[in-house]
């Protein structure tokens, strides 16, 4: 029964570059979220996507990240022209859907590490 | 203001002992989820506890309970016998909206790492 797969699990790019991180939820799942945690800081809310759909985009910077969830294969987490602060672990999470409760328990990925150089 | 706030950055515990980590919350919203997640030094976010906030009792799994204390706005952890395999850091995380309309992020504390002595 896999987890939430995130790739890469280590990316490394120069300032200007583009990053493409990628989420496949659980089996099941059809609601996805991507955090960011900065060194010694939690986690912080980006973005919340279903099929095809963005629902929440509140956390996302204006310019230059970008998410999509398409109805085929997985989330991406766009970063265009990356610059040092953009360096962190990005984390995509999961959940089924079911509006509140313990049943819709986001599980995360083991997220992806961004390097800025 | 901080929604969520884990005063702790770091605790020590023995091995077997048991070992509370606080965190307090702060809402308006009636309806809402309080979880706790262990990130290991491999960096992964694993779920370990939820409590709603309409929940009659605090809940259980494991070694793992919430102190669920809702008049303080406290949501503290309590790890049971502890092991060496839960050195890590724990974020307390809020959900609001729990009951619907759920806005569906969560919240995320800054974190207290905790390391089991052998």
């Amino acid at each position: 029964n896999a987890g939430v797969m995130q790739n890469p699990r280590h990316l490394v790019r120069r300032r200007g570059q583009e990053a493409r991180l990628r989420c496949s939820p659980m089996k099941g799942h059809s609601h996805v979220y991507w955090y960011r945690q900065l060194p010694e800081e939690g986690l912080k809310f980006m973005v919340y996507l279903q099929k095809e759909n963005i629902i929440d985009e509140s956390g996302m910077p204006k310019e230059r990240f970008s998410a999509e969830f398409p109805k085929e294969g997985p989330s991406i987490l766009r970063i265009q022209q990356v610059v040092r602060g953009d360096s962190a672990a990005y984390f995509c999470a999961s959940s089924p859907g079911t509006s509140g409760t313990v049943t819709d328990t986001q599980y995360f990925g083991p997220g992806t590490r961004l390097t800025v150089l | 203001a901080q929604k969520i706030t884990q005063t702790q950055p770091g605790m020590f515990v023995q091995e077997k002992e048991a070992v509370t980590l606080d965190c307090t919350y702060d809402t308006s919203d009636p309806s809402y989820g309080l979880f706790w997640y262990k990130q290991p030094s491999s960096g992964e976010m694993i779920f370990l506890i939820y409590q709603g906030s309409y929940d009659q009792q605090n809940a259980t799994e494991g070694r793992y309970s919430l102190n669920f204390q809702k008049a303080r706005k406290s949501a503290n952890l309590v790890i049971s016998a502890s092991q060496l395999g839960d050195s890590a850091m724990y974020f307390c995380a809020m959900r609001e909206g729990d009951y619907g309309g759920a806005t569906n992020k969560l919240i995320f504390g800054t974190g207290t790492l905790l390391a089991v002595q052998p």
